[in-house]
């Protein structure tokens, strides 16, 4: 069964630029996240998708950041302009629905994304 | 609001010394505890978890104990190989009326030489 896969793995551009970044979560997994590691700093939410609603966005920093899940299938983000504080990696995870706060989140390897 | 604490790194020990990572947390309710690990190269991926107070998750070696008392949940191993090199995060999983929220540590980066 493939894992949780997110493209592209490393992303470098310049200041006001944009980027998208892709994720495919492992099928049949309802809850669908997107966390950023900004270097040596822990892990922060982004936000939570169930299916294709978005369940929780409070940590999005800004209206810069747009996340989609079409279908309730890949989910994309993207980042308009990129600004420097951008720079970071991108975590998507994904798991089944699952009662209580028991359920394990499965991650993909990471974007790392580095704005200019 | 909640959160997790871990020790800071990087981490250095020789192979077959014993590892401790110490982790806290603060959370409202009762949460699940987790210890994630990236190695390199690699997307993070559990490495134990434990559900209610007194658990004793386990796996690969490491072992950690949820402690409700004193709000941790430390990362042990008796004896660490050149493999255990890697990243280390502790987590809490609460359930909200949205679904599972996750809250992560720093991460601890571990080497080990042999």
């Amino acid at each position: 069964e493939a894992g949780v896969t997110q493209f592209p793995s490393h992303s470098v551009i310049e200041k006001g630029q944009t980027v998208t970044l892709r994720c495919d979560p492992i099928s049949g997994h309802d809850n669908l996240y997107w966390y950023r590691r900004v270097m040596g700093k822990e892990i922060k939410f982004l936000l939570h998708f169930v299916k294709e609603s978005k369940q929780d966005e409070s940590g999005m920093p800004n209206n810069r950041f747009l996340a989609e899940r079409t279908g309730g299938t890949y989910s994309t983000l993207k980042v308009q302009p990129a600004e420097l504080e951008d720079s970071g990696v991108y975590f998507c995870a994904s798991s089944q629905w699952t009662s209580g706060a028991t359920g394990e989140l499965f991650f993909g390897e990471g974007s790392r994304l580095t704005v200019l | 609001g909640d959160s997790v604490t871990q020790m800071e790194g990087p981490v250095t020990l020789s192979e077959e010394a014993f590892l401790t990572i110490n982790c806290t947390y603060t959370a409202t309710g009762y949460p699940s505890l987790f210890w994630y690990v990236q190695y390199p190269g690699e997307g993070l991926q559990l490495l134990l978890k434990a559900t209610k107070a007194d658990d004793k998750g386990s796996n690969k070696g490491f072992e950690a104990t949820y402690r409700k008392e004193t709000t941790s949940f430390h990362l042990e191993k008796g004896s660490v190989q050149v493999s255990d090199s890697a990243v280390y995060f502790c987590a809490l999983s609460r359930s909200t009326n949205t679904g599972n929220q996750f809250y992560f540590g720093t991460g601890t980066s571990l080497t080990v030489i042999p």
